[in-house]
């Protein structure tokens, strides 16, 4: 079974502070994806990033960045300069394939609060 | 391109009442979700559907029906709803299996549900 943990329910940041939202996730499967999004306060869920198992390169996205270790099997989210706009709940998510067996099915984590404020 | 879309956006119920919630996706994919989002639990896969003519239980399958019509639409019922399905439900739809695909899925705005 696929488990994902994200251990800060809630984080609070000045603007233009750094944030990281830690994500854990446990599978025996070797082929998986990770994905985040975002749910800002009008309610609706935003794709941010999707890695597979096979990628361990960083990724950067203007404020956004990620870092992906198969070692300590974190897939970890960072926002620079921090801005009013980026609070929202922020979900990591895990994909097996399973032997084509998951359907694409997704395990989230309980997501993390992040207030930005002025 | 609507992508997901979902209906209604709101709805309360008494108990033991029945609704059926809809979904539907211009993007021509295969595969489709229910999710309910609780406080403090993430999103928690319901039922899904592979293809059309497909459904199969997901993680809280009790309480609910789903239906996929056809490829575009997916929906979900709740016979005699409860208090405990007081959640917002979201439905999600991605081109798995394609192999060339990124398989990310793509979610409709949710639907806020209330069971008194």
């Amino acid at each position: 079974a696929q488990k994902v943990t994200q251990a800060q329910t809630e984080i609070s940041v000045v603007e233009k502070e750094d944030v990281t939202l830690d994500c854990v996730y446990e599978t025996r499967d070797t082929t998986y994806y990770l994905f985040w999004y975002k749910q800002p306060p009008s309610g609706e869920l935003v794709f941010l990033i999707r890695r597979n198992s096979f990628d361990e390169q960083n990724e950067i996205s203007g404020r956004y960045s990620w870092n992906f270790q198969k070692s300590t099997s974190s897939f970890n989210f960072t926002i620079t300069a921090s801005q009013v706009v980026d609070s929202a709940v922020y979900f990591c998510a895990l994909s097996v394939t399973a032997g084509g067996t998951s359907y694409g099915k997704l395990t989230f984590g309980q997501g993390t609060i992040l207030t930005v404020h002025p | 391109n609507a992508g997901v879309t979902q209906t209604p956006k709101f709805q309360v119920l008494k108990t033991g009442q029945s609704m059926t919630l809809q979904c539907a996706q211009d993007m021509n994919h295969n595969s489709m979700y229910w999710y309910r989002q609780d406080p403090g639990m993430g999103l928690r896969l319901i039922y899904y559907s592979a293809s059309e003519g497909t459904t199969d239980k997901g993680e809280v399958p009790n309480g609910y029906n789903v239906s996929r019509l056809n490829k575009r639409e997916f929906s979900l019922r709740l016979e005699s709803a409860a208090p405990s399905q007081t959640s917002v439900y979201f439905c999600a739809s991605s081109d798995w299996p394609l192999t060339s695909g990124h398989n990310e899925q793509f979610f409709g705005p949710g639907t806020r549900l209330t069971v008194l």
